[in-house]
């Protein structure tokens, strides 16, 4: 069966530092992956998705960007953190015919 | 722009009674319809999917229907349990299809005992 682990579970970091989050997805070959957003009370925005190695799309403008390396693995980045970047970031799988299956996402602090 | 909203934030029912979660969409080219439940601290969890050649859809305790003429899709869960406590999400593919989804802003509903 298939499973996605996303990590860490939570991050608190100061505003200026950078960040990396990292998104694994096993029992599948060729996913397409998905990195959203999650602000407090409100629904799921998609930053980032990608349908192959070195494939990304970018959904909004903003200051984190994204990366696969390896066909299972997704990776959300910043060079510098803003305040606003503070939020629940969730990684995504699916394949042709399925239903988006998510992580446990990453609780972000910025301080 | 297009859309996909909730009518009712919160939802409070009694445990055993039946549950209806309300989602308006307005992207009509959306054929690809699902509902997600979200405990606390946890991502999304597929709860039940339907196709716009369909108009209801059941699964364990939970029937989704689509009203394509009023652009409606509703989420009913029969027997509310305590453990059905959560937000749950309407999403559709858009015109985009089925690579990317657009989420509403989620319904809280709220089990007693």
């Amino acid at each position: 069966s298939q499973t996605i682990h996303q990590w860490p579970a939570t991050l608190v970091q100061p505003v200026g530092s950078p960040l990396s989050l990292e998104c694994t997805v096993e029992g599948t070959s060729n996913p397409n992956l998905y990195w959203y957003r999650q602000a407090a009370g409100r629904g799921l925005q998609l930053l980032f998705y990608s349908v192959g190695i070195g494939q990304i799309s970018s959904e909004v403008p903003q200051n984190l960007s994204a990366s696969r390396p390896q066909d299972r693995q997704f990776i959300l980045s910043s060079k510098k953190l803003l305040l606003s970047d503070s939020g629940f970031y969730l990684c995504a799988w699916s394949v042709v015919g399925s239903p988006l299956h998510f992580g446990n996402g990453t609780r972000l602090t910025v301080t | 722009g297009e859309s996909v909203g909730l009518h009712l934030p919160t939802l409070s029912v009694q445990e055993g009674d039946n549950s209806i979660i309300n989602c308006a969409y307005s992207n009509s080219a959306s054929d690809y319809f699902i509902w997600y439940k979200q405990e606390s601290g946890k991502g999304p969890q597929f709860i039940i999917d339907i196709r716009s050649n369909m108009d209801k859809r059941q699964g364990q305790r939970v029937t989704v229907l689509l009203n394509k003429t009023v652009k409606h899709l509703s989420l009913q869960i029969a027997a509310t349990q305590p453990g059905d406590s959560a937000v749950y999400f309407c999403a559709e593919n858009g015109v985009r299809g089925y690579s990317t989804l657009t989420f509403g802003k989620g319904t809280m509903l709220l089990v007693s005992p």
